[in-house]
This record gives structure tokens, C-alpha cells and sequence, in this order.
């Protein structure tokens, strides 16, 4: 039971390239979740998906798209990559919750350098 | 839209010292409450969660965390820090309740412990 992957573990693009980060989890769960976190400013939602087939933008989606072709998979894609997207990106899944509650279980993260 | 505030953006204690950590969150109705730890170079593992009842929760490695309701606060406490205590601690909030509610992120508190 891996739990939540993530590759790459590292990449460096230049400005414009384009990038697709690839998350897995093999906890059956509904729930999927992109983040990006920043110094100082904590973990920022930038898309998830409650289910296969299905994705919503969070607080900071511009420049990132998303796919969940496959329940176990949520991939994020960087169109055209800019130096504001420098970031360590991190992946997160969980249960829906049914009245009662559920928590985040996360992946070992991608770090991400623009030039 | 909740929001979570952690005051202590950088803590340095010394091995054996009592941690408190803050956290205060808003919103007006019933939350659900979460400590996560990112120890260095690693992704985010939970620590303890709130959900219902007792207001003191236990978590692991000898960590707890104080619901005060009425002062919407959710604070971080352990008696005894240990050298392997050096991590980064967030607390989140969503809000209580079925269905899928975005999970709100403080800022952070980098926590190091000195031997």
C-alpha cells in the first residue's frame, strides 16, 4: 500500500515549457486534491475532484489545468510555464465524508523551479 | 469563507521545553479541526484531528491540541519536545458536515529544537 505518489519528484522548466505532474493513490479514495505551497503563505487549493470524471477550480487555479480520467489518478498540467509558478506541489486524497468525517492524506510532493 | 490564523511564524525551543503552538480560525459554525506536521524534506502527516466531543484531543507522539468554542481556538501543545520535534505544524479547518468542504490551511509555524 503505497498510499499517495507523485512524479516527478523534481523538475526545472523554463518560462513557457509545459509540464504535466502525475498523483496516485491506491486507497480507493473519491476524493482528490492539488496544492501548491509557497513560503509564509501555508498550503493554497488549486484544483480537486470529487470524483472521477469530475474537476473544480480552487483558490488559485489560473495556469494550472487538471484531469481525473481514472479514479486512482489526478493529473495537473502547467500550459505554459511562468517563474510565479515556482512552487513545491503537493497532492492529496481522501474518503467523502457521509455525515461524518474524513482527513487529507498526502503526497511526498514535486518541486518545481521556473526560469 | 474560513480562515485560519497561526501567530508564531517561527518557534526555537530547547529540548525538553513545552511547546504551545497557536491557532484561531474563523467562521461561524461548526468546524472540523486538524494539526498536520511536515517534518523536513517530507510531505504532511496528521497529527490530530477534532471532530465531536471531548475538547482535548490526544495525537501522536505525545502531542495535543484545546477546542475552545469560544474563543475559536485550536492550539498545539506538548510537554517535552524532542530534537526529532524540528518540523513545520499547520492547522486547517474545514467546515463540519457531508458533502465536500475545502480544507483551509494557516500559514505555518517552523518549530526547531535545539539539543
Amino acid at each position: 500500500n503505497a498510499g499517495v505518489t507523485q512524479t516527478p519528484k523534481f523538475r526545472v522548466l523554463k518560462t513557457g515549457q509545459s509540464m504535466t505532474l502525475l498523483c496516485a493513490q491506491d486507497m480507493n479514495h473519491e476524493y482528490m486534491y492539488w496544492y501548491r505551497q509557497d513560503p509564509g503563505m501555508g498550503l493554497r487549493l488549486i484544483h480537486y475532484s470529487v470524483g472521477e470524471g469530475t474537476t473544480a477550480k480552487g483558490e488559485v487555479p489560473d495556469g494550472y489545468n487538471v484531469s481525473r480520467l481514472k479514479k486512482q489518478n489526478f493529473l495537473l498540467g502547467l500550459e505554459s510555464a511562468a517563474p510565479s509558478q515556482t512552487s513545491v506541489y503537493f497532492c492529496a486524497s481522501s474518503y467523502p465524508r457521509t455525515g461524518g468525517t474524513y482527513e487529507q492524506y498526502f503526497g511526498p510532493g514535486t518541486r518545481l523551479t521556473v526560469t | 469563507a474560513q480562515s485560519v490564523s497561526q501567530h508564531n511564524h517561527h518557534v526555537i525551543l530547547s529540548e525538553a521545553a513545552s511547546l504551545e503552538l497557536g491557532c484561531n480560525y474563523s467562521y461561524g459554525g461548526t468546524v472540523n479541526l486538524f494539526w498536520y506536521v511536515q517534518y523536513p524534506g517530507q510531505h504532511l502527516q496528521l497529527l490530530l484531528k477534532y471532530f465531536s466531543g471531548d475538547p482535548l484531543v490526544k495525537g501522536i507522539k505525545g502531542f495535543e491540541a484545546e477546542f475552545i468554542k469560544s474563543k475559536f481556538s485550536f492550539n498545539l501543545r506538548k510537554p517535552s519536545v524532542q530534537w526529532s520535534d524540528t518540523a513545520e505544524y499547520f492547522c486547517a479547518v474545514n467546515a463540519a458536515g457531508t458533502g465536500f468542504q475545502k480544507l483551509v490551511f494557516g500559514t505555518g509555524t517552523r518549530l526547531l529544537v535545539s539539543p
